[in-house]
């Protein structure tokens, strides 16, 4: 099945850029997510691409895939206080049998003012 | 709009003891799904429903692990003779297409 791997933590000071990276295994993966958890908190979808894309770009969110490598990057441009939170990534396959999500283990981002 | 809900929204319960999941999801989407975030093993699929098909059971781990969906809208999971490795948090997502789902607040499930 697919793996799918993330560094565990970055901290970042307020207004600089954060990239948080990740790497996957299964290059049949039909879409890659990027999701946000805050404490306590469910995921909320922040921004998603679609495999045949390299690049996805959503107010301050900035997202690159390298399909050759199997790499995928998420980059917070301003990032704010409020950005503090746990980002996972996650691989769909979206096949008959349905869109069953694989996360990587998630990235704690910490946000110094 | 209203988005997935979850209930209960934290659940402690005792070895050996049966607890049951709800999850509402949103109105209109077809496609419902169950994973669970634990500690030790992260974010892992558990089971998924579309529209009136059979679901896919695949990522449930021990077959004291159920799941039904009524009329194609709430869903229940069922946990029999609870573990002590069950406590986690179960997550709900429902989904209107094939690409994009959406998260409820989860179950915090603690067994005791």
């Amino acid at each position: 099945g697919e793996d799918v791997e993330q560094s565990l933590f970055l901290s970042v000071r307020e207004g600089d850029s954060s990239v948080i990276n990740c790497t996957y295994t299964d290059s049949s993966s039909t879409y890659l997510y990027w999701y946000k958890q805050e404490p306590g908190a469910g995921l909320q979808l922040l921004t998603y691409i679609f495999s045949n894309m390299d690049m996805k770009q959503d107010q301050r969110l900035t997202v690159l895939l390298n399909k050759k490598d199997k790499h995928l990057s998420l980059r917070i441009a301003d990032t704010q206080t409020g950005d503090s939170a746990i980002y996972f990534c996650a691989g769909g396959m979206n096949n008959n049998a349905g869109n069953m999500l694989t996360f990587g283990g998630g990235t704690r981002l910490m946000v110094k003012p | 709009g209203a988005g997935v809900s979850q209930s209960p929204s934290n659940k402690v319960t005792e070895k050996g003891k049966d607890v049951e999941l709800r999850c509402d999801p949103i109105s209109g989407h077809t496609a419902l799904y169950w994973y669970r975030q634990s500690l030790g093993q992260g974010l892992e699929f558990l089971i998924y429903f579309q529209g009136n098909s059979a679901p896919d059971k695949s990522g449930l781990p021990s077959d004291r692990f159920s799941a039904e969906r009524t009329g194609g809208s709430v869903s229940t999971l069922t946990i029999q003779r609870t573990q002590q490795e069950d406590s986690a948090v179960y997550l709900c997502a429902s989904s209107p297409t094939s690409d994009t789902q959406y998260f409820g607040p989860g179950t915090r499930l603690t067994v005791l």
